[in-house]
């Protein structure tokens, strides 16, 4: 089944202990993207990526980090999370960035940081 | 700075009701739309596509794109409970390679 994967799904953590969220889709997808969505703030980009080793900023990048060593996998990372993270996160990915394509989502991240 | 515009609602409708839904977007250079449906703490399910002026049809949606007017809307006929979600409008601007994404439109269909 055609699917991005993220994990965990829910995780309470305490303020500045690392921790790392995991996307993975089996798509062969070059695109894929981090995001946050928060009550009346809608879905906020964090990070993007247009392929393998290639990065960057969305609107909201502050206080996470990215890599996307393989096609398939794209990690976020949060090297010393604060209460103002917590949110609902979403993995998507896309066939290609380009105007065509829809993105499909990964199942989220509800992360709480006390 | 680039919007996509949404009522946020709660636009509600009896069951077999048409359900319309209505985006407005800033950017003239936006050259493909889409139309998702989010569960409440579930993530967006991609529901239509639209890249031209005029109507498409997928069963009981149909997504309409005035480019001219700088609209897109999405109708939903025969409304079910099951409908009920909040429904995101989603623009993309081939420039800067991203979507821009509004705050979506709480839909309620009542039995």
């Amino acid at each position: 089944e055609a699917q991005v994967t993220q994990n965990p799904r829910y995780l309470i953590t305490v303020t500045g202990k690392k921790l790392t969220v995991t996307c993975s889709q089996n798509m062969n997808h070059e695109y894929m993207s981090w995001y946050r969505q928060d009550p009346g703030l809608g879905l906020r980009q964090i990070y993007y990526s247009m392929n393998v080793e290639v990065t960057d900023k969305g609107d909201v990048p502050e206080g996470y980090k990215v890599s996307r060593k393989e096609k398939r996998n794209f990690p976020l990372i949060l090297e010393s999370p604060s209460p103002n993270q917590t949110s609902l996160y979403f993995c998507a990915s896309s066939a290609r960035a380009i105007t065509s394509y829809g993105y499909t989502f990964g199942s989220g991240t509800r992360l709480t940081v006390v | 700075q680039k919007e996509v515009e949404q009522n946020s609602g709660p636009l509600s409708v009896p069951e077999g009701a048409i359900a319309s839904l209505n985006c407005t977007y800033s950017d003239r250079g936006s050259q493909s739309f889409f139309w998702y449906r989010q569960y409440s703490g579930k993530s967006p399910e991609l529901i239509m596509s639209i890249y031209s002026n005029g109507d498409k049809e997928d069963g009981r949606f149909t997504a309409q794109l005035n480019k001219a007017s700088q609209y897109v809307s999405l109708l939903i006929r025969d409304s079910q409970p099951s409908d009920s979600a909040t429904y995101l409008c989603a623009g993309y601007a081939g420039n800067n390679r991203k979507l821009i994404w509004g705050l979506g439109t709480s839909l309620a269909v009542n039995p």
